[in-house]
């Protein structure tokens, strides 16, 4: 299964209600996770099987999504949200979306 | 706290060999199934292969088929990457990660990585 993350680069206010888009191939059957990784950090979960919190994160994130189409929802952007999202399915093989940048305007 | 260090990496020659590990601690090892991924220079994330909590079954991605090696030391808490006919296009940051429940599934916690250049 190909994912294919739009955009590709996301440049946003602090405050702003900010959206992810993750596309599969094929259906992902809810097996999707999201991963944040911050310049020269390892990736961190977020999100898993589509919109599963992962302990510690801040409520402000939030995923939804079935079938082919996911999205990661940052309810309002702080500062130490800027990072590299990627989307990850699990539902048939291993795969990575090829990620989105998130920047502060 | 869970941890997981990754230790080996470096330069080396196309067509040579090199051996990944990672010490894991703060979580009981042999209950997890583990896992290696990749990140090439710039560029996202790629799994590469995937070993079962006991060792028996493991499965690769298909850059790496047939040249790579995943493996474990369940008494040691060690986790493998047997790397052989090395490919400039191996060339990566390798992350350790674990599998949070089911084999193949997502990975809850990563290691910081290693780097591995693949250059004559």
């Amino acid at each position: 299964i190909q994912l294919t993350q739009s955009p590709s680069l996301l440049s946003a206010s602090v405050g702003d209600r900010v959206t992810l888009s993750c596309k599969g191939s094929q259906n992902i059957n809810n097996y999707l996770a999201w991963y944040q990784q911050k310049l020269g950090e390892a990736p961190k979960l977020l999100i898993y099987n589509t919109n599963s919190l992962q302990t510690g994160i801040p409520s402000r994130f939030s995923g939804s999504g079935s079938g082919t189409d996911y999205t990661l929802t940052i309810s309002s952007l702080q500062p130490e949200d800027v990072a590299t999202y990627f989307c990850y399915q699990y539902n048939n093989g291993l795969t990575f979306g090829s990620g989105t940048k998130l920047e502060i305007k | 706290e869970v941890q997981l260090v990754e230790s080996g990496g470096g330069l080396v020659q196309p067509g040579r060999s090199l051996k990944l590990s990672c010490a894991a601690s703060g979580f009981t090892f042999s209950d997890y199934n583990m896992a290696w991924v990749r990140q090439a220079p710039t560029k996202g994330l790629e799994w590469v292969a995937s070993i079962s909590y006991g060792g028996s079954n493991t499965h690769y991605g298909d850059s790496v088929k047939g040249r790579f090696t995943i493996s474990r030391d369940n008494a040691k808490s060690t986790l493998y990457l047997q790397m052989d006919s090395l490919r400039s296009e191996d060339t990566a940051t390798y992350y350790c990660a674990r599998h949070r429940s089911s084999y193949l599934d997502y990975f809850d916690y990563w290691g910081q990585g290693v780097m591995v250049t693949v250059s004559s």
